[in-house]
């Protein structure tokens, strides 16, 4: 089986713009997670989509949104971009046998000048 | 405030020594798991501890959960320069949430 992919890998943006970020889950997962992972904060949980609908949700601001599609592929978008948000984004997903065991992708790096 | 902490979270050893790295919490979590990263890539999920004073081995790598499934700790015997990597541990708190620790960035010297 494939694995967890994600587009783009690599992206620079300017403050105030906004970004769309994508993952292919493994196919035949139906959970995908979000998180961010920053030099300062690590690994923070964005948020979990499980058969298209939001299952759970980390602290990050309302500029931070996701959506789930039938295929279960995921995508996340961020507005109003702030330095701050210049990140790895890592989308993980899992099989509804076991949650507890998610794989990453390689993850999207944003840079945000 | 994170509710992981990690210890140590730089250490450089060389080839052939053992390490300890420390997961501690002052929150008890169903299970715990370890994840190794490197470069480029996103975690990979070494372990998943759920037992309080479990005891899993992995090669060379020993993980323990602790008794009251607040900390857990990962020993490497024998490192090897391929075991480089930054070392995350992660708790799951309900809902199927995962709360990761600030990680171990570990480099063995050959």
């Amino acid at each position: 089986k494939a694995g967890v992919t994600q587009t783009p890998r690599y992206l620079i943006k300017t403050r105030g713009q906004q970004v769309t970020l994508s993952c292919s889950p493994i196919s035949g997962h139906r959970s995908v997670s979000w998180y961010q992972q920053t030099p300062g904060q690590g690994l923070q949980f964005l948020f979990e989509y499980f058969s298209e609908t939001q299952r759970n949700k980390g602290n990050f601001p309302g500029r931070f949104s996701g959506r789930q599609f039938s295929n279960s592929r995921s995508e996340m978008n961020v507005s109003t971009l702030e330095l701050g948000d210049s990140a790895l984004y890592l989308c993980a997903s899992s099989d509804a046998r076991s949650t507890d065991t998610q794989y990453f992708g390689p993850g999207t790096r944003l840079t945000v000048l | 405030t994170q509710l992981l902490e990690q210890s140590p979270q730089f250490l450089s050893i060389q080839e052939g020594e053992n390490l300890t790295v420390y997961c501690n919490s002052s929150s008890v979590f169903s299970s715990l798991q370890w994840y190794r990263q490197e470069p480029g890539e996103g975690p990979v999920l070494l372990v998943t501890v759920v037992t309080g004073g479990e005891v899993k081995k992995l090669k060379r790598l020993t993980f323990q959960f602790g008794d009251a499934r607040k900390d857990s700790s990962l020993h490497i015997t024998a490192a090897q320069p391929g075991d480089t990597g930054l070392y995350l541990c992660a708790g799951i708190q309900g809902a199927q949430k995962l709360v990761f620790g600030q990680g171990t960035r570990l480099t063995i010297n050959p």
